[in-house]
């Protein structure tokens, strides 16, 4: 079965600084989400990339899909305390897999003021 | 656009009762996916559904079940619950095709006592 890793496990920053959180996966990946999400309520979802060397953006959070499509990462610019939540990658497996998405342990995004 | 609707967000039942999830997908979108979430276990997938069928279940029991009607909401239910079924429950809607995006719920809260 597909395993997704997420690095770091946990990050505090500064607020204005950049970070990056890095997904890797076992097998490759048809299919690679980015997620936010607050302590106990839903997903959000910030990006989806299927094509190997895929880069999309959406205001200050950028996401890359390598080309070999086994290893996404998420960038933030400038960070802001409205970017602090848990970043969640997810796995689209392909096939008859459907609708099931693997997902990472995800990634505490702290942002200090 | 509406997003997807979970109902209720919070609910508290005790242990031996049964619980009755619901999730109203976005408009359009037939497929529709559970998740549970829990601090050790992180999301995981149950169970889809598509057009009334169930394409995909995960590694849950079988007191875990679901159902699509033909407005494609689905509910899904869980009998004879047990402590370790507190978790956060989110459901996810996609669009036709095999890499669409995903949109998740806000989720329902269970707390078992």
């Amino acid at each position: 079965s597909q395993e997704l890793e997420q690095s770091p496990q946990s990050l505090i920053v500064q607020e204005g600084k950049n970070l990056t959180i890095n997904c890797t996966s076992s097998k490759t990946l048809y299919g690679l989400y980015w997620y936010k999400q607050k302590y106990g309520e839903g997903l959000i979802f910030l990006m989806m990339l299927q094509k190997g060397g895929e880069e999309k953006s959406h205001e200050k959070i950028t996401a890359k899909l390598d080309e070999k499509k086994q290893q996404s990462s998420l960038h933030i610019t400038a960070s802001q305390p409205s970017h602090a939540g848990i970043y969640l990658c997810g796995a689209d497996a392909g096939g008859t897999s459907y609708g099931k998405l693997t997902f990472g342990q995800g990634t505490i995004l702290t942002v200090h003021p | 656009k509406a997003g997807v609707t979970q109902t209720p967000r919070y609910l508290i039942k005790t242990r031996g009762q049964q619980v009755t999830l619901s999730c109203s997908p976005i408009s359009g979108h037939r497929s529709v996916s559970w998740y549970q979430q829990t601090p050790g276990q992180g999301l995981q997938f149950l169970f889809e559904y598509f057009s009334e069928t169930q394409r995909n279940k995960g590694n849950f029991p079988g007191r875990f079940s679901g159902r699509q009607f033909s407005n494609s909401r689905s509910e899904m239910n869980v009998s004879t619950l047990e402590l370790g079924d507190s978790a956060l429950y989110l459901c996810a809607s996609k669009g036709m095709g095999t890499n669409t995006e995903a949109f998740f719920g806000q989720g329902t809260r269970l707390t078992v006592v």
